[in-house]
């Protein structure tokens, strides 16, 4: 198995630009996490989705970010506009056990740079 | 909201010492999850904590959850260098699992 692939790994944009990552989670699994890691707030939760429908995105933080999972194999995180604060490592991750009771197996993450 | 509080920050030992590290939740727990990052990369799943009380062991490893469930441990004895990374646990309440803010392990060899 490939594991949960991200893409892209690195991106560099200026603020104010729309940013797109993408995630394809493990073949099966059928919950998926965004998470933003940054040195100041650890790991956060953005949202997770169950089947494929947002089950909780307290974690998002405001409306400049949205995600979507249109299918079983592929899921969006974007920021429209961009501001230099949301520089952070962005994960996915994906479980096959639904609410999250099972183990989660992260991608490698998209490093963020927001100049 | 619910937190789940992690100590110490960071820790800094000599190779073959111990290692502990702590994690408090302010809830109750489902169960508990402790993940590893090594430096650049991406956290890796370790162990499930389910039962008041469970004691688990992997290797040099030891892991515990509390008899209330809100608090766990991570013991490792006699560190390597390739125990070097950052250790979070992880509570689970509902469908979301909370990760601490992590202990960043150091080894000097």
């Amino acid at each position: 198995d490939a594991g949960v692939i991200q893409s892209p790994r690195h991106e560099v944009t200026e603020m104010g630009q729309e940013v797109t990552l993408r995630c394809k989670p493990i073949s099966g699994h059928n919950s998926l996490f965004w998470y933003r890691q940054t040195m100041m707030r650890g790991l956060e939760l953005l949202i997770y989705f169950n089947n494929n429908v947002p089950i909780d995105d307290s974690g998002m933080p405001e409306d400049r970010f949205s995600a979507k999972m249109p299918n079983a194999s592929f899921s969006t995180l974007k920021i429209q506009p961009s501001e230099p604060r949301d520089s952070a490592v962005y994960f996915c991750a994906s479980t096959q056990h639904g609410g999250g009771a099972g183990k989660l197996f992260f991608g490698s993450g998209t490093q963020l740079s927001v100049l | 909201g619910q937190q789940v509080m992690q100590i110490p920050q960071y820790q800094h030992v000599q190779e073959g010492e111990d290692f502990t590290t702590y994690c408090n939740s302010s809830t109750t727990l489902s169960n508990i999850q402790w993940y590893k990052q090594r430096p650049g990369g991406h956290p890796v799943f370790l162990i499930q904590l389910v039962k008041s009380g469970e004691v688990k062991k992997q290797k040099r490893l030891t892991f515990q959850f509390g008899e209330a469930k809100k608090n766990s441990s991570l013991h490792i004895t006699a560190t390597q260098t390739t125990d070097v990374g950052t250790y979070f646990c992880a509570g689970q309440k509902g469908g979301k699992l909370i990760f601490g803010q992590g202990t960043e392990l150091s080894v000097k060899p």
